[in-house]
């Protein structure tokens, strides 16, 4: 089964603070995601990467940046937090069969990340 | 912008009744995926359409993708407590590009 950790469930930061949020995969997917989730707004990409030191913006990517250095793993950094980007952040991989291209993808398990 | 107008937003029903969660758009889907979501966890894939007209079944859960990839339907048959969660559709445009919609949360009654 595909693997997906995030590596801190529950943060709470202080407005200001820097965030590190750690993403790592474990079955060689390309693909790798970053993704919040708010009541009423549904999911929203921040930002992907489809390859090693390769990164896209998503829909919403004002105020975070990533990071992505090895193939397993992918970081998505808040430079200064603010109470506007307390949320639920989900990591995600996917992965092409050949050249088929389903959009699945792998989330992990969450970072709820509070900021006062 | 591209929208997937997923209903409804909540369902509680009793054990045993049946139901049908829908979505909606007017882009056309290179595939289409459903999600259930469990509280403070993340989204597990339960499938993927990618034919017109497709359907899947999944135990008491079925799966249709509509004939124009615009659409698809979930319903379940004799709802059980451990069915309990948040529903996600997403149609894939393909270029990373996935449209989620705003989830169905069903209760489901012992």
């Amino acid at each position: 089964d595909v693997k997906v950790t995030q590596s801190s469930r529950y943060l709470v930061k202080r407005t200001g603070e820097k965030v590190f949020l750690e993403c790592v995969q474990d079955m060689d997917h390309e693909n790798m995601f970053w993704y919040r989730q708010d009541p009423g707004l549904g999911l929203r990409l921040i930002y992907f990467s489809y390859d090693v030191k390769m990164k896209e913006k998503g829909d919403i990517p004002e105020g975070y940046s990533v990071s992505r250095e090895k193939k397993e793993r992918f970081s998505l950094i808040l430079e200064s937090a603010s109470t506007n980007q307390t949320s639920m952040y989900l990591c995600a991989s996917s992965f092409l069969a050949g050249e088929i291209d389903t959009g699945e993808l792998f989330f992990g398990e969450g970072s709820r990340l509070t900021v006062l | 912008t591209q929208l997937l107008e997923q209903s409804p937003q909540f369902l509680s029903i009793q054990e045993g009744e049946n139901l049908t969660v829908y979505c909606n758009s007017s882009s056309v889907f290179s595939s289409l995926q459903w999600y259930r979501q469990e509280p403070g966890e993340g989204p597990v894939l339960l499938v993927t359409v990618v034919t017109g007209g497709e359907v899947k079944k999944l135990k008491r859960l079925t799966f249709q993708f509509g004939d124009a990839r615009k659409d698809s339907s979930l319903h379940i048959t004799a709802a059980q407590p451990g069915d309990t969660g948040l529903y996600l559709c997403a149609g894939y445009t393909g270029g990373f590009k996935t449209i989620f919609g705003a989830g169905t949360r069903l209760f489901v009654k012992a």
